[in-house]
């Protein structure tokens, strides 16, 4: 009975490579986020899509691409992976009234 | 753009009250959250207020707006050590597809 789920949980890989994080939503919400908490726990939005179509997009390296095929999902695919792309990633959903958005569990990204 | 500052520290005994304060710079501001994130948890909506409210109560849970100031604060009554994690506070504003701005989030030790 997740709301919000994330795979991997860990992923640790080494640098030029491409990764994806899944992300999935059973709550019939709208809208759906990629946030990056970084070392020092600062959590900074990436990306939100609204009904498959992007909404937010903020300023993040064209090496990040969040894809979403259907409303309960958005993918995080990640290119030529670098050092400081190393943090926690975290998808999230809401719907469009209310303002609350509930988070996944988190995928921790390491870049070696 | 949109600022939201806490103190990243606080330290309190078992038994008293924990008192955690944000401020932000957004006048549009239409929603205030507080989340929290155990360790190796991703964030949990604790409560949220909207800007048109003055406090909100919820069983261990206090939350005082101060809109003039732009300051809320979390205030978390008999705290246990089960409330030691970080404690994020958050804004939206009404222009959109729920944009939150998160502040760098205080790390709450209850010490027993």
């Amino acid at each position: 009975d997740t709301a919000v789920s994330q795979t991997p949980k860990y992923l640790v890989t080494q640098m030029g490579n491409d990764k994806s994080i899944k992300c999935e939503q059973n709550l019939g919400h709208d809208t759906m986020y990629w946030y990056k908490q970084d070392s020092k726990k600062f959590l900074k939005i990436m990306f939100s899509y609204n009904n498959k179509e992007l909404i937010i997009n903020e300023t993040v390296p064209n090496r990040f691409s969040p894809k979403s095929p259907d409303k309960a999902h958005l993918n995080l695919h990640i290119n030529s992976l670098e050092l400081g792309d190393s943090a926690v990633y975290f998808c999230a959903s809401s719907q469009d009234e209310g303002g609350e958005q509930y988070f996944g569990p988190g995928t921790r990204l390491t870049v070696t | 753009g949109e600022d939201v500052e806490q103190s990243l520290f606080l330290s309190v005994r078992e038994g008293d009250s924990s008192v955690i304060n944000c401020t932000y710079t957004d006048s549009s501001s239409t929603y205030l959250y507080w989340y929290k994130q155990e360790p190796g948890a991703g964030l949990q909506l604790l409560t949220y207020i909207f800007s048109n409210m003055d406090m909100k109560q919820d069983q261990r849970l206090t939350v005082l707006l101060n809109k003039k100031d732009k300051h809320l604060s979390l205030r978390i009554a008999d705290t246990q050590t089960g409330d030691s994690a970080i404690y994020f506070c958050a804004e939206s504003d009404n222009g959109g597809y729920q944009k939150v701005t998160f502040g760098t989030g205080t790390k709450l030790q209850v010490i027993p």
